[in-house]
C-alpha cells in the first residue's frame, strides 16, 4: 500500500487564520479524499480531489472555507480557512486504491486546535 | 443519500471470546463495504472488506457478512485478544456521479479485557 504523510501533524491556530495541510503521496494515484473527524467521532468525508479536475464537496462543505488543490498525482492540500473554533478537529486525507479504488488508505491526520 | 447505522457503540469482550458488530445502510446501490481499526490517536486502518456480489469473506480471526436483502453486513471477531481493542468503523461505499462516496458508521469501542 502507499505511504502517505501529512504536515503539519498538529498546529494551534487562532480565530480568522488559515491553515494549509499538505498530504503527499509515495506513489501516483488518481482518487484521494479529506476527511474530518471530531473528537470521539466518526469520520466525515470533506471532498474528493482527483487530478485535473475541481474538487467535489460533500453537503455542507464549501469551497471558499476549504479550498483543495491537486495539482499533481502525488500530492494535495487542504486549507481550513477563516477557522473558528468549530474547526478544532483531525483533519485526515486518504487515497483510493484497488481495481475501482475502493480501498481507502489513510494518512496520519493533522490535529487542528483553533483558540 | 446514504445513511449508516452501526451497533453496539460500545463493547466489551473477556480475552478469547467472540466480538459481533453489526451495521445497517441505506442505499441499495452501495457495492463495497470496509471495516476499519482504529487505535487510540492513529489512523484508521483497512482490516477487512466485502463486495456486494460475496455474502462472506474471512481473513483468519476476522469475518464479515453481507445480507443484500436486509441491507445489513457485520464484522465477526473471534477468539479476541488485548490488541484488539480499538475503535471499529463500518463503511458504505457508492459510486455517484463518476465519484465515490464513502458514508462511515458512527464507529464500535471494543474493549477485551484480558
Amino acid at each position: 500500500s502507499a505511504v502517505i504523510s501529512q504536515k503539519p501533524s498538529r498546529d494551534i491556530c487562532q480565530r480568522g487564520t488559515s491553515l494549509t495541510i499538505q498530504c503527499q503521496v509515495d506513489s501516483q494515484v488518481t482518487m484521494m479524499f479529506w476527511y474530518r473527524q471530531q473528537p470521539g467521532q466518526s469520520l466525515t468525508l470533506i471532498a474528493t480531489a482527483n487530478q485535473g479536475s475541481e474538487a467535489t464537496y460533500e453537503s455542507g462543505f464549501v469551497i471558499d472555507k476549504f479550498p483543495i488543490s491537486r495539482p499533481n498525482l502525488t500530492f494535495s492540500t487542504l486549507t481550513v480557512s477563516n477557522m473558528s473554533p468549530e474547526d478544532s478537529s483531525i483533519y485526515l486525507c486518504s487515497v483510493g486504491a484497488g481495481s475501482s479504488y475502493n480501498e481507502q488508505f489513510f494518512g496520519p491526520g493533522t490535529r487542528l486546535t483553533v483558540l | 443519500g446514504e445513511n449508516v447505522e452501526q451497533h453496539p457503540s460500545t463493547l466489551s469482550v473477556q480475552e478469547g471470546d467472540s466480538a459481533v458488530i453489526k451495521c445497517t445502510y441505506s442505499d441499495s446501490a452501495s457495492n463495497y463495504f470496509p471495516w476499519y481499526k482504529q487505535e487510540l490517536g492513529k489512523r484508521p486502518q483497512l482490516i477487512i472488506d466485502i463486495r456486494s456480489n460475496v455474502g462472506e469473506k474471512k481473513d483468519q480471526r476476522i469475518a464479515v457478512t453481507l445480507n443484500k436483502t436486509a441491507k445489513h453486513f457485520s464484522l465477526h471477531i473471534t477468539e479476541t485478544q488485548p490488541e484488539d481493542s480499538a475503535v471499529y468503523f463500518c463503511a458504505a461505499n457508492l459510486l455517484h456521479g463518476g465519484y465515490q462516496k464513502v458514508t462511515f458508521g458512527t464507529g464500535t469501542k471494543l474493549q477485551v479485557i484480558p
